[in-house]
Formats: structure tokens, C-alpha cells, sequence
């Protein structure tokens, strides 16, 4: 099985802020990573999906990058309404998830 | 729009039986895979089964393998969850979620909770 990290497990930020997400796998899974966030209450959202393609109707403040085994989300400026987990998981096989980053704001 | 709403959950004993449902509206429910998938506070996010479009190709958690069995009808546009044997450690929001290409999970229901205690 392919296990999921993510770091940092929670961080805090302003509003305006650039804020970085890790998701690392514990081998390769090319481009097969996909981020959801998860608000309050709420079902887990598909935001970027093959690593770095923006789901239809995601704010473009979003990108995601890598492969390999290294990946990141990226909030290019952090709103009010981003105050979420941050989870990834990758779809090259048996699908598995990383433990979440909670963002504050 | 596309609509997922699951139904079912319910507090269930050790070792009992429960039935859940997933009611699919606003897409062509008979085109695309279906999932289940679980979430706990300790464990997190975990992928329960999937079921192809036809009913065929079907695959489970090593977890769950054995105790539940997914279920589709594409005529009333409705997946399915039986949950044998259930354990302690079954107890999550059970969520019913849309397959958009290889584990790519574009749409998911509201969830339902089960709760497995004596």
C-alpha cells in the first residue's frame, strides 16, 4: 500500500498570505495526486486533481505542482473562506489518503 | 445539478447488520463508477469499495473484504452498502461519492453516520 504524508499538520495565516501545502507518497505514483478541501461540517471538495489541474468552478488563487513523490498545493493569496483540512490522496492505486492540514486563518 | 444523498446510517450493536443507500440525481447516473468512502477523527479519510458503471469490475478494502458487499441499480439510479459483521471500528461518516476517471472524486454526498456500540 502507499502510504501519504503532509506537512505541516496545521498551520496559521493572514489573509493575503501565501500558504504552501507538502503531500509527499512513499513511492512514485507519476502524476497521480489529487487535492480535496474539507470545510467545517462538509463533505470533502475536489480542488485540483492529476497534480495540477484546477477542478472546474476552483478559485484560480489555487495551483498544485509535482510528481514523483513530492507534491504541493499552493494558496496563491488566502481568504476568509479557506479556513479548511487540506487532505491529498493518490489515485495511482488502491487510493489512500494523506492525514489533512488544517488551515486557520 | 449533481446530487448525491445518502441514507441509512443508523447506532448498531456489535456484530449487526446495516443497509446504505445513495440516491443519484442531476448526471447520468448508469455512465459513471461509484465509491464508497469513510472518514473518522482518528483515522482519517479511507476508501471503503468501489463498483464500475455496470456493476462490474468491483473491489473493496482489505478492511471491510468479506463483511460488505456494493451495490448498484442503474434503473433507480441508486448505489448500495450492505455492512455485515459490523465493528467497533467500522463507526464513521460514510459518504457515497461519484468516480470522474481513475479515483478522481469530483462529486460526494452530504454522508451518513453509522455508529457501531454496544
Amino acid at each position: 500500500d502507499i502510504q501519504m504524508t503532509q506537512s505541516p499538520s496545521s498551520l496559521s495565516a493572514s489573509v493575503g498570505d501565501r500558504v504552501t501545502i507538502t503531500c509527499r507518497a512513499s513511492q512514485s505514483i507519476s502524476n497521480y495526486l489529487n487535492w480535496y478541501q474539507q470545510k467545517p461540517g462538509k463533505a470533502p471538495k475536489l480542488l485540483i486533481y492529476d497534480a495540477s489541474s484546477l477542478q472546474g468552478g476552483v478559485p484560480s488563487r489555487f495551483s498544485g505542482s509535482g510528481s514523483g513523490t513530492d507534491f504541493t498545493l499552493t494558496i496563491s493569496s488566502l481568504q476568509p473562506e479557506d479556513l479548511a483540512f487540506y487532505y491529498c490522496q493518490q489515485s495511482y492505486t488502491t487510493p489512500s489518503f494523506g492525514p489533512g492540514t488544517k488551515v486557520h486563518i | 445539478e449533481v446530487q448525491l444523498v445518502e441514507s441509512g446510517g443508523n447506532l448498531v450493536q456489535p456484530g449487526g447488520s446495516l443497509r446504505l443507500s445513495c440516491a443519484a440525481s442531476g448526471f447520468t447516473f448508469s455512465s459513471y463508477e461509484m465509491n464508497w468512502v469513510r472518514q473518522t477523527p482518528g483515522r482519517g479519510l479511507e476508501w471503503v469499495s468501489y463498483i464500475s458503471s455496470s456493476g462490474t469490475p468491483i473491489y473493496y478494502a482489505d478492511s471491510v473484504k468479506g463483511r460488505f458487499t456494493i451495490s448498484r441499480d442503474n434503473a433507480k439510479n441508486s448505489l448500495y452498502l450492505q455492512m455485515n459483521s459490523l465493528r467497533v471500528e467500522d463507526t464513521a461518516v460514510y459518504y457515497c461519492v461519484r468516480d470522474n476517471r481513475q479515483w478522481r472524486w469530483d462529486y460526494w454526498g452530504q454522508g451518513t453516520l453509522v455508529t457501531v456500540s454496544s
